[in-house]
Parts: C-alpha cells; sequence; structure tokens
C-alpha cells in the first residue's frame, strides 16, 4: 500500500533560517514525488515534482531512494513562506490520484 | 495557466437531501478529474478517479451510492453526496489532470449537513 508520512506537524523557524521539511513514502513500484504548498485561503499549488528537479521559490527536494524520502529544503527562510505544505505520491504517469502526507504547517518568525 | 474551479465554495443541506458539487477545468479539458475529501485537521483522502464519458472509479471505502459521480463532459466533472448525513459534512476538493500530467487543485468546496 502507499504510504506518505510527514512527522512533523508544526514546524517554526526564523527568518534567514534553514528550512527542512520532512518527507518519507512506502511504495513498492516507481514512485512520482511531488510538494504542494497551501497558502491561507487559497487552493493547493504545485510546488516541486521531483521528476522535473527544479526550484521554486528557492526550495529543493532530492528523492532519496534508499531512505524513501523526499524532504524539502530551502536554504533562507522568507516569511511569505509560511504555509501549509504536503508531500503527495502518485504513480501510473498521472493517471491515478495522489496519496498525500497530512501536511506540515510551516510558520516563519521575523 | 490552467484552471480548475469548483461550485458551490461552501454550502448547508439538510440531512437526508442530496448535494451536488461541480467541479470544471476552465481553460483545458481533463479526461480525468479526482475528488477527494479533507476532514479539519486532516490529510486529503482519494475518494475516486473520475473519467470522462466512463464510470468512476471508486477507493477502498468510497459508497459509490452515497457518492455519485459524472463526467459527461471534458471540462465538468460532479459530486452528488446523496442522503447526506452529518458525518459527510467535510472538505471536498476536485483536481484535474492537465497538460504534462500536471494536476491542478480546485478551490474546494465546505459541506455542512445539518
Amino acid at each position: 500500500a502507499q504510504r506518505v508520512t510527514q512527522p512533523e506537524k508544526l514546524l517554526s523557524v526564523f527568518k534567514g533560517a534553514p528550512v527542512e521539511l520532512k518527507c518519507n513514502y512506502s511504495y513498492s513500484g516507481s514512485p512520482e514525488l511531488f510538494w504542494y504548498v497551501q497558502y491561507s485561503r487559497q487552493r493547493l499549488q504545485l510546488l516541486l515534482r521531483h521528476i522535473s528537479r527544479e526550484s521554486i521559490k528557492g526550495f529543493t527536494a532530492d528523492l532519496n531512494k534508499g531512505e524513501t524520502s523526499f524532504h524539502l529544503k530551502k536554504p533562507f527562510a522568507q516569511e511569505e513562506d509560511s504555509a501549509m505544505y504536503y508531500c503527495a505520491l502518485g504513480s501510473g504517469g498521472g493517471a491515478d490520484g495522489l496519496t498525500f502526507g497530512k501536511g506540515t504547517h510551516l510558520i516563519i518568525q521575523p | 495557466g490552467a484552471v480548475v474551479s469548483q461550485h458551490p465554495s461552501w454550502v448547508i443541506c439538510k440531512s437526508g437531501t442530496s448535494v451536488k458539487i461541480e467541479c470544471r477545468s476552465l481553460d483545458f479539458q481533463a479526461t480525468t478529474m479526482f475528488w477527494y475529501r479533507q476532514f479539519p485537521k486532516q490529510s486529503l483522502m482519494l475518494m475516486a478517479t473520475s473519467n470522462e464519458g466512463s464510470k468512476a472509479t471508486y477507493e477502498q471505502g468510497v459508497e459509490k451510492d452515497k457518492f455519485l459521480i459524472n463526467h459527461a463532459s471534458l471540462t465538468l466533472s460532479t459530486l452528488t453526496v446523496t442522503s447526506a448525513h452529518p458525518e459527510d459534512s467535510s472538505f471536498y476538493i476536485c483536481s484535474a489532470r492537465g497538460a504534462g500530467n500536471t494536476i491542478y487543485f480546485g478551490e474546494g468546496s465546505w459541506l455542512t449537513v445539518v
């Protein structure tokens, strides 16, 4: 069975400090991993997908198949990064729905 | 960019009645749409996959006769909660698969059954 674990419900860091939001997954096949962000009162937005290996808003995430992890990192947090972050696991080239983690609420303190 | 719109944003209905939620892809065609529900302080749970022109595929534990899904066109999928009960109160979110298999989410619909 597919499973996504985000161990931290809440993460609070100061502005300018590094950020790492943890995500571990369980999947027997070839996984597709995503990070979605939800700002206050807005819809879910795609932040990163592991296939594209891009950096968005300073965030990066590397898929580590050995550790079955897809942690989200940013070297210097900004106040506008405060939001809810969801790690998600997909399969089937997008034909199937996503399995979401429970989310981590990131708070950036000034 | 691609936009997915849900309607209504929130709805209150009486127990025993049915309520329909619409999910539209506004500027792209979506052969596949997904319906999720999210309870307070919990994650999104996939309910079903909606395929245009065919029957929806429901996740284990989701009652297909209670949560009717219709995907009659390439831009519209509807979720009808039949004979709603207070325990059906939740946040329902749809998403649609667009170009490059990118998934776009709607803004969600709050359902309260009283």
